[in-house]
């Protein structure tokens, strides 16, 4: 069945340094991928999506490209702020389905 | 604005008790999910709805109930089977089309005393 394997946290990280929060998936159709980011004691947020192969996501300072080839959707930020700490969750969800499928999620603290 | 409400906030039970969370959406979305989520973790499908009065089994249904009379609402009871029922509780909503994103509830917080 459709997977998602995203980097294990906690990341730890000085404000302004470079983000990168690694996804791969496994899906037997062609989905669309999503980030969604969740503050804590709060729901899930939409922060970016793309649709087809070589997409660039993109909201906040944030981005993803979608890999087909590499089946991946790594999420990047050039300078992080102590105001996006938060844990991020890589997901997909498929033509022909309707239930999205969340990655484990990745917990990121960003240090003044 | 369109959005799903999750009621209430924080929500205290004793052991024994049923208790129910309320999930109501005005995004006319077809499909409705209820996850939960505990420390550090991520999030586990409880029961899903595809469509009003239809719904099913998610990864850990066990001592949790749900019903789907009206396409807004979809609340969820926490049974006294529920042996572990400490949790954070999110509901969610979307389209049935597939490839669509989810939008998500802010969360109850159940604690058991």
């Amino acid at each position: 069945g459709d997977s998602v394997t995203q980097m294990e946290g906690p990341v730890t990280l000085s404000e302004e340094a470079f983000l990168t929060i690694n996804c791969t998936y496994t899906a037997t159709g062609y989905p669309s991928l999503f980030w969604y980011v969740q503050y804590p004691g709060e729901g899930l947020q939409l922060l970016l999506k793309a649709t087809k192969a070589d997409d660039k996501g993109s909201n906040k300072g944030f981005e993803a490209t979608y890999r087909k080839e590499t089946t991946s959707f790594h999420l990047e930020k050039g300078s992080v702020q102590v105001s996006d700490s938060a844990v991020y969750f890589c997901a997909l969800s498929e033509a022909g389905g309707f239930k999205t499928i969340f990655g484990a999620g990745t917990r990121l603290f960003v240090k003044a | 604005d369109g959005g799903i409400t999750q009621s209430p906030k924080y929500l205290f039970r004793k052991e024994g008790q049923n208790v129910t969370l309320s999930c109501e959406q005005n995004l006319n979305h077809d499909a409705m999910y209820w996850y939960r989520q505990d420390p550090g973790q991520g999030l586990r499908l409880i029961y899903y709805s595809q469509i009003v009065n239809d719904f099913q089994k998610g990864d850990i249904a066990e001592g949790y109930s749900v019903s789907r009379e009206k396409k807004e609402s979809f609340p969820l009871t926490v049974t006294s089977a529920q042996k572990n029922p400490t949790a954070f509780y999110l509901c969610a909503s979307s389209t049935n089309q597939g490839r669509t994103e989810a939008f998500f509830g802010q969360g109850t917080r159940l604690t058991v005393v």
